[in-house]
């Protein structure tokens, strides 16, 4: 059964304080790992989409990378208006479209 | 700007009332789910459709639930009864192929 852990469940910064989320995943075969934001009241707000060991991309102050087993968010410098929940979520070579997701990051960032 | 509509955004209703919750699609896609979201539960996948067919609905109870898409523009999904257990917020997303998925802002549904 596919697995989604993210770390660490709630995360409170300093205005400029650069940081790492974590998102570990267990599956037989990934087809994609997806970074989402989440604000209160609002549905999941699409990010990045991993399809290999060794890709990262970049968004603003937001860059994801992915490893064979994990995944991180490198959010630098952030800014109060990066306060959101954080979610990863994995899709597997043989659950065709279904996305399993992590629990979440609460990101806090204070100005 | 192309987005997920849903409504109602808010619903209260009593135990044993039918629920229906509505999901217009983003124009062009082809593939919609249906997520529930609870503090303890997270947010998981109940259901979804490809061209209108469903292709997998293990994550959704049976018994009282049902999803449907009468028209490539329009989403469905019925609770009936309805139970206190089921309170939650709903997403719909939409994508292409299934890859990426663009979320609604969701229906929160309160079973009294």
């Amino acid at each position: 059964e596919d697995q989604v852990t993210q770390s660490p469940e709630a995360l409170r910064l300093q205005e400029g304080e650069s940081s790492s989320l974590n998102c570990s995943y267990t599956v037989s075969g990934l087809r994609g790992l997806f970074w989402y934001r989440q604000d209160p009241g609002k549905g999941p707000e699409f990010l990045f989409t991993l399809y290999s060991a060794g890709e990262e991309k970049e968004k603003e102050r937001l860059k994801a990378t992915l490893t064979k087993k994990e995944s991180f968010l490198h959010i630098t410098a952030p800014k109060p208006e990066d306060s959101a929940t954080y979610l990863c979520a994995v899709q597997e070579e043989t659950s065709g479209s279904r996305l399993t997701f992590g629990e979440g990051t609460q990101l806090t960032v204070n100005p | 700007d192309a987005r997920v509509t849903q409504t109602p955004r808010d619903k209260v209703t009593e135990m044993g009332q039918e629920v229906t919750m509505r999901c217009q699609p983003i124009l062009g896609h082809n593939t919609v789910f249906w997520y529930r979201q609870t503090m303890m539960q997270g947010l998981e996948l109940l259901a979804y459709f490809r061209n209108r067919a469903p292709l997998d609905d293990s994550g959704m109870p049976k018994d009282r639930f049902s999803a449907e898409m009468p028209d490539a523009t329009l989403a469905t999904l019925k609770i009936q009864p309805s139970e206190p257990r089921d309170s939650a917020v709903y997403f719909c997303a939409s994508g292409l192929l299934g890859d990426t998925q663009y979320f609604g802002p969701g229906t929160r549904l309160t079973v009294l």
